[in-house]
């Protein structure tokens, strides 16, 4: 079945230390995008890339490095500069980046601990 | 920049009656889509309805519709015959311009009631 993965879906850091969360998708598309939800805020985008080796800045993107190697891949690291990064993560995808839909993984719940 | 507001931040309805959820949205492009996003207690997102803003024609999908005021960058979405399964977090949204990402409102919680 076609879709989007992310893993793991739960994910648990200690103050200091980096962590990468992963997003596969088998759609062939595109775009890729990196989603930070927390409650009341609705959806904050992060990263995303229109195609391979290439991606850009969204609106919340300090403490957070990506890397779009393989169109199928695009990993989220969370670094120790991110001051706040517990929440729920969202990696979704669209065929192109304007005027479409994207379709969403199951989302990876980082809490630091 | 473009913006999406969605000024409900929770709504309830009874089961089998109708309901409205409101979005309005800022934006100068005249060529963009609009969608909303529904996401029950699991947290996956469900794209529940698209509009495109040359259509004039309002979207429809089964009991989910939408009332797309152009002019009045209104958005809202009608759920008829509302069943306990609606019940979830609704996000409107938009994309369009050379902003091209989807831009989303805070959510409006939808509680259905038997």
């Amino acid at each position: 079945d076609g879709g989007i993965t992310q893993s793991p879906k739960y994910l648990f850091r200690k103050e200091g230390q980096n962590v990468t969360l992963s997003c596969e998708q088998n759609l062939n598309h595109d775009a890729m995008y990196w989603y930070r939800q927390d409650p009341g805020q609705g959806l904050r985008l992060i990263y995303y890339s229109q195609i391979v080796n290439d991606f850009q800045k969204g609106d919340i993107a300090e403490g957070y490095s990506v890397s779009r190697e393989k169109k199928e891949s695009f990993p989220l690291t969370v670094t120790s500069a991110q001051k706040n990064p517990t929440a729920f993560y969202l990696c979704a995808s669209s065929i192109q980046q304007w005027n479409t839909e994207a379709f969403f993984g199951q989302g990876t719940r980082l809490t630091v601990v | 920049a473009q913006t999406v507001t969605q000024s409900q931040p929770e709504m309830s309805v009874q089961e089998a009656e109708t309901v409205t959820l409101s979005c309005t949205y800022d934006t100068s492009e005249s060529d963009y889509y609009l969608f909303w996003y529904k996401q029950p207690p699991s947290r996956q997102m469900i794209l529940v309805i698209r509009q495109e803003a040359y259509k004039q024609q309002n979207a429809t999908e089964n009991r989910f519709s939408v009332n797309f005021q152009k002019a009045a960058k209104s958005f809202s979405l009608k759920i008829s015959d509302s069943q306990l399964g609606d019940a979830a977090m609704y996000f409107c949204a938009y994309n369009g311009g050379s902003q091209g990402n989807l831009i989303f409102g805070k959510g409006t919680k939808l509680s259905v009631k038997p």
